[in-house]
């Protein structure tokens, strides 16, 4: 079956306290996205990557760091997080064609204490 | 001013009522794309237009490129359409923005 997915789903962690949220893909997809979900403020992008070892900011990227040794795989590190960081996190992925479809993860609910 | 403006925000109606969601867009785009996010959270993509029409069962999305909008509509709605749609669009380089969702309740 199709899918990303994405670990942990549900994530409580106090201030200052590395992190890293997983991403995988078994589509075999060059291109993977990151996106942060809040309450008012809709979707935004953190980063995204074109394939491995390439990869550009998006929206908001201050914060947060991503790797992509892996065509696979694209993780969110969160070196230092902080409160503002609490969100739902999706991770997507889709191929580089103009018709391609982008799929998303079931997301990450984290909360910075 | 929001790059992608949705409207309505939220929308309330009968079950069998045609629906439609707007999405107006201020930047040049190479795409177009509907989402639905249901209350669970989950996001699927519905659709990806870059020109004219496209129809999946009971949704139909179309896009006007000269005049930067895009419309979905929901025929012979259902109270399981109930969710969160929004509207996407992808520039250069892959970016994708998104618009804020309309939010549609579908009552039996």
């Amino acid at each position: 079956e199709a899918q990303v997915t994405q670990n942990p789903r549900y994530l409580i962690t106090v201030t200052g306290k590395k992190l890293t949220v997983t991403c995988s893909q078994n589509m075999n997809h060059e291109y993977m996205s990151w996106y942060r979900q809040d309450p008012g403020l809709g979707l935004r992008q953190i980063y995204y990557s074109m394939n491995v070892e390439v990869t550009d900011k998006g929206d908001v990227p201050e914060g947060y760091k991503v790797s992509r040794k892996e065509k696979r795989n694209f993780p969110l590190i969160l070196e230092s997080p902080s409160p503002n960081q609490t969100s739902l996190y999706f991770c997507a992925s889709s191929g580089l064609a103009s018709g391609e479809t982008q799929y998303f993860g079931p997301g990450t609910r984290l909360l910075v204490l | 001013k929001n790059e992608v403006e949705q409207s309505p925000q939220n929308l309330t109606a009968q079950e069998g009522e045609f629906i439609t969601i707007n999405c107006s867009y201020s930047v040049g785009i190479s795409a177009l794309h509907w989402l639905q996010q249901h209350p669970g959270g989950g996001i699927v993509s519905l659709f990806m237009l870059s020109s004219g029409k496209k129809k999946h069962g009971r949704l139909i999305a179309t896009i006007n490129i000269q005049e930067k909008h895009s419309s979905l509509h929901i025929t012979a709605s259902h109270p399981r359409d109930s969710a969160v749609y929004i509207c996407a669009v992808r520039g250069g380089a892959q970016k994708l923005v998104f618009g804020q969702g309309t939010r549609l309740t579908i009552n039996p």
